[in-house]
């Protein structure tokens, strides 16, 4: 139980275009999502969480304009990076909360911007 | 920066062998967990210990909790060719569920 799904595994898009990740918690309700950035051999850094059905919380430095989070339902949040560079080369990874101490990973989405 | 520091950075032994990982943090926390995660792999929970905790067993790990020096060591007792990964310690603080992750040891188990 508790599996968290991402979709895409992978994406490589072209400067400029906005991509779309999806976060699934496939077998439970997840009332609170979050979303971390991971550069190579680095650490992950929490860039937001998503609560369903209101506005996400964003960290000190992320780009709300440009990381769009969305939290449409207890199964369901997307991060979109709009007007995407090279920069936001990153590999994603959300997270869903089952309990209050336990959040739980998904494979993770590698985004290669050209 | 909040972010926990892990050491050492990197760890090679060969199979067989204990490794041991090192996590201090910086603020008082509620809980401290150990995620495992494999090359451009997502995270795997490994153990969990709150704060009011010394020590806790999983299997083949053991994970020690000293709040006083606010630190926390894993210990990866038998190591296998597969238990290859990084490994990251996160912690949490009351009342607020977000993860604050350590920056990894790399470790490489030499069959």
């Amino acid at each position: 139980g508790a599996v968290v799904s991402q979709h895409p595994s992978w994406v490589i898009c072209k400067s400029g275009t906005s991509v779309k990740i999806e976060c699934r918690s496939l077998d439970f309700q997840a009332t609170t999502m979050f979303w971390y950035r991971q550069f190579p051999k680095q650490s992950l850094m929490l860039m937001a969480t998503s609560n369903e059905g209101s506005k996400a919380t964003y960290e000190q430095g992320v780009e709300k304009d440009k990381f769009l989070i969305n939290h449409a339902s207890l199964t369901l949040s997307t991060l979109t990076v709009t007007s995407a560079h090279p920069e936001d080369s990153s590999f994603y990874i959300c997270s869903a909360s089952l309990a209050t101490d336990t959040q739980y990973f998904g494979p993770g989405t590698r985004l290669t911007v050209l | 920066s909040q972010q926990g520091e892990e050491d050492p950075q990197a760890l090679s032994i060969q199979e067989g062998e204990n490794a041991t990982m090192n996590c201090s943090y910086k603020t008082s926390i509620n809980n401290l967990q150990w995620y495992r995660q494999n090359s451009g792999r997502g995270l795997v929970h490994l153990i969990l210990i709150r704060s009011n905790e010394r020590e806790k067993h999983s299997g083949r790990l053991r994970v020690t909790l000293d709040t006083s020096k606010k630190s926390s060591s894993l210990l990866i007792t038998a190591s296998r060719a597969a238990d290859t990964a990084s490994y990251f310690c996160a912690t949490d603080v009351f009342g607020n569920e977000k993860l604050t992750f350590g920056t990894g040891t790399r470790l490489t188990i030499i069959p």
